[in-house]
């Protein structure tokens, strides 16, 4: 079935550092959402891309969906401590409205 | 914003138990609802989805039996975990679906956490 592949599946970078993780997927995709979930917390919404090519922005989050609606990626610049946590891609399994969860990447910082 | 509400957050319970857990949205209508499972160190899994009236609709793998799904009203939706093992034992979560905003993101309850003794 569809699936969304995401990498890396941990990282781990000192306070400062810039972060970055990759969604792919096989075929287009509607929409690509991404989630936070803190250790020990719940998966926490980001934000939803659904335009090609589109770049969205929150404060050191930087979103992106590529031209081809196939794959996606979200940047932290200059981590915190307060970005520690896991990070999801989702995305609808085609003409249904359940989503797909990538494996996630787990951040790791160290101050 | 659109808040869902689950409950209970944390069960510890002995083997053998049914447990039932609730997903609630708060101020919107939910025809659709989905649960989900995540296991430590995993993403989240979807398990199955509710439809509001009529039987959910499950995943490949997921125990129909096992994981028994009622979606009585458009607010809520309950999962039974029902004669329940240590290896049931993982992070369940649900969502829903503004039916007056399709477009939009599922909204997430803060999961429960259901320990099997």
């Amino acid at each position: 079935g569809q699936q969304v592949m995401q990498i890396p599946q941990y990282q781990h970078v000192q306070e400062g550092e810039d972060f970055t993780t990759y969604c792919n997927s096989s075929t287009t995709l509607s929409n690509i959402q991404w989630y936070k979930q803190r250790p020990g917390g719940h998966p926490v919404f980001l934000i939803q891309l659904v335009k090609s090519g589109e770049v969205k922005k929150q404060k050191r989050l930087t979103f992106q969906f590529g031209e081809a609606k196939k794959n996606s990626s979200l940047h932290i610049t200059a981590t915190q401590t307060t970005d520690v946590g896991t990070y999801f891609c989702a995305a609808p399994i085609q003409g249904a409205q359940k989503l797909v969860f990538g494996q996630g990447t787990r951040l790791t910082i160290n101050p | 914003g659109a808040v869902v509400s689950q409950h209970p957050s944390w069960v510890i319970c002995k083997s053998g138990t049914s447990v039932k857990i609730e997903c609630r949205s708060l101020d919107f209508q939910a025809t659709t609802m989905f649960w989900y499972r995540q296991f430590p160190k995993q993403s989240l899994m979807l398990m199955a989805t509710s439809n509001e009236g009529s039987k959910a609709t499950y995943e490949q793998g997921v125990e129909k039996d096992k994981f028994l799904i009622n979606h009585a009203s458009l607010t809520l939706s309950t999962l039974t975990v029902t004669s329940a093992h240590p290896e049931d034992s993982s992070f369940y979560i649900c969502s829903a679906r503004d039916q007056g905003a399709p477009n939009q993101p599922q909204h997430f309850g803060d999961g429960t956490r259901l320990s099997i003794l």
